[in-house]
């Protein structure tokens, strides 16, 4: 069956420059979700699409921005990188905004020196 | 705000233990409660899920019945194996701000099985 699909798995940035992470959903699901996992941390939220309009926000920093497309994939741009956004990008979607399921992505793991 | 509490670990078990993490949550209302194991290095799945009160879920051997009155989703397994070395998060999920539905996670609890 076919799962979430991040790109990259692994990136490597230095402070202040830029990253954009994407992330492909299960097919048919219009529901998408970005979660922060710092080293032995818990996962975090930070924000969601529906039908390509955001519909949460979590604790996401004025740095970062998402959108999700047409074909909901969805990408979430980081600037001005600081060594604190070195963390594990999940993305999750969901077949509807009602759903209680949520399928995970194998994560970004963003390294920023 | 919701919120989720569980065990703190490491644990480590010999094979064929026992297995308890406990886990309690704080929310209002009636919030659907899960958890997800993280292997090393991979993603979090779904590990089994109960949504609302006296729910038992279970899977792979692995229970947890949702305790309203105890705001508790305890998680169990009679025999663990090698393989279930993992680390374990308690999450629940509830409409936020009348939008769809974040996920809140523990801290997560760290599984070590030894052979």
């Amino acid at each position: 069956a076919a799962g979430v699909i991040q790109s990259p798995r692994h990136l490597i940035k230095e402070k202040r420059e830029t990253a954009t992470l994407k992330c492909y959903p299960i097919p048919r699901h219009d529901t998408v979700y970005w979660y922060q996992q710092g080293p032995g941390q818990d996962p975090q939220f930070l924000i969601s699409f529906y039908e390509k309009m955001q519909s949460d926000k979590g604790s996401i920093p004025d740095r970062f921005s998402a959108q999700q497309f047409s074909d909901y994939h969805s990408e979430l741009n980081m600037s001005s990188l600081e060594l604190g956004d070195s963390a594990l990008y999940f993305c999750a979607s969901s077949p509807s905004r009602n759903s209680y399921e949520q399928y995970f992505g194998p994560g970004t793991r963003l390294t920023v020196t | 705000g919701n919120s989720v509490t569980q065990m703190e670990g490491p644990v480590t078990l010999s094979e064929e233990a026992f297995l308890t993490i406990n886990c309690t949550y704080t929310a209002t209302g009636y919030p659907s409660l899960f958890w997800y194991v993280q292997y090393p290095g991979e993603g979090l799945q779904l590990l089994l899920k109960a949504t609302k009160a006296d729910d038992k879920g279970s899977n792979k051997g692995f229970e947890a019945t949702y305790r309203k009155e105890t705001t508790s989703f305890h998680l169990e397994k009679g025999s663990v194996q090698v393989s279930d070395s993992a680390v374990y998060f308690c999450a629940l999920k509830k409409i936020s701000g009348g939008s769809n539905y974040k996920l809140t996670f523990g801290k997560g609890t760290l599984l070590t099985v030894n052979p």
